[in-house]
């Protein structure tokens, strides 16, 4: 079965530091990649989101992700967090094969940002 | 645009009994999801419905769960008879599929938080 990576569960920093959470997917084809972040108690939101082209994709909030093919990666980044940051990062993964939009979520990284 | 709309936002109730959980999705969106976020497994995908047609139900965990689709604008997901071990948050999300390959993004509502005593 395909899977979705996220190396880790809990990051804990403080307010501007640099933030990089590491996504790795086994998926080998074509795939389409979601970054989105739960605040505490709401929904999950799309923080970025990449199809194709420029594998650097810049989302809200001052977040980025670079796409690297061939180490099968999404890592997410932000150069200098914010206490409005804690929250849980979702790293998603939709096979391209799959034409129905179904994705693969990784078990998410708990970031605490502290004053 | 008013979002995924879901209803209950709590529940909590004995275990035995049956519970529905509502979904109204964003409308003009074409794809319904249906996932359950826990602790201890993460968000799990349940069933997902395209132009109100379930596709694929294997996430579904027993047979006590039901999924259904009436029309575009509604989805439940039904427990019956539940069990502690179904207490979670279940969050639907929709999105707009084009073509092969062409979904959106999904959007979230809100979430159930369910407990079953």
């Amino acid at each position: 079965a395909q899977s979705v990576s996220q190396h880790n569960h809990h990051v804990i920093l403080s307010e501007a530091a640099s933030l990089e959470l590491g996504c790795n997917y086994s998926y080998g084809g074509t795939v389409n990649l979601f970054w989105y972040v739960q605040y505490p108690g709401q929904h999950l939101q799309l923080l970025l989101k990449y199809f194709s082209g420029d594998p650097l994709v810049k989302g809200i909030k001052g977040f980025e992700a670079e796409f690297i093919k061939s180490k099968f990666s999404f890592n997410l980044r932000k150069p200098s967090v914010q206490w409005s940051d804690t929250a849980e990062y979702f790293c998603a993964v939709n096979e391209g094969t799959d034409s129905w939009g179904k994705l693969q979520f990784g078990a998410g990284t708990q970031v605490v940002v502290t004053p | 645009d008013a979002g995924v709309i879901q209803s209950p936002r709590h529940e909590v109730t004995e275990m035995g009994q049956e519970v529905t959980l509502r979904c109204k999705p964003i409308s003009g969106h074409n794809s319904l999801f249906w996932y359950r976020q826990t602790m201890m497994r993460g968000l799990e995908l349940l069933i997902y419905f395209n132009n109100n047609v379930p596709i694929d139900d294997s996430g579904m965990p027993e047979d006590r769960f039901s999924a259904k689709m009436p029309n575009a604008s509604f989805s439940t997901l039904k427990i019956q008879p539940s069990e502690p071990r179904d207490s979670a948050v279940y969050f639907c999300a929709s999105s707009n599929r084009t073509g092969w390959g062409k979904n959106q993004p999904q959007h979230f509502g809100d979430g159930t938080r369910l407990s079953i005593l």
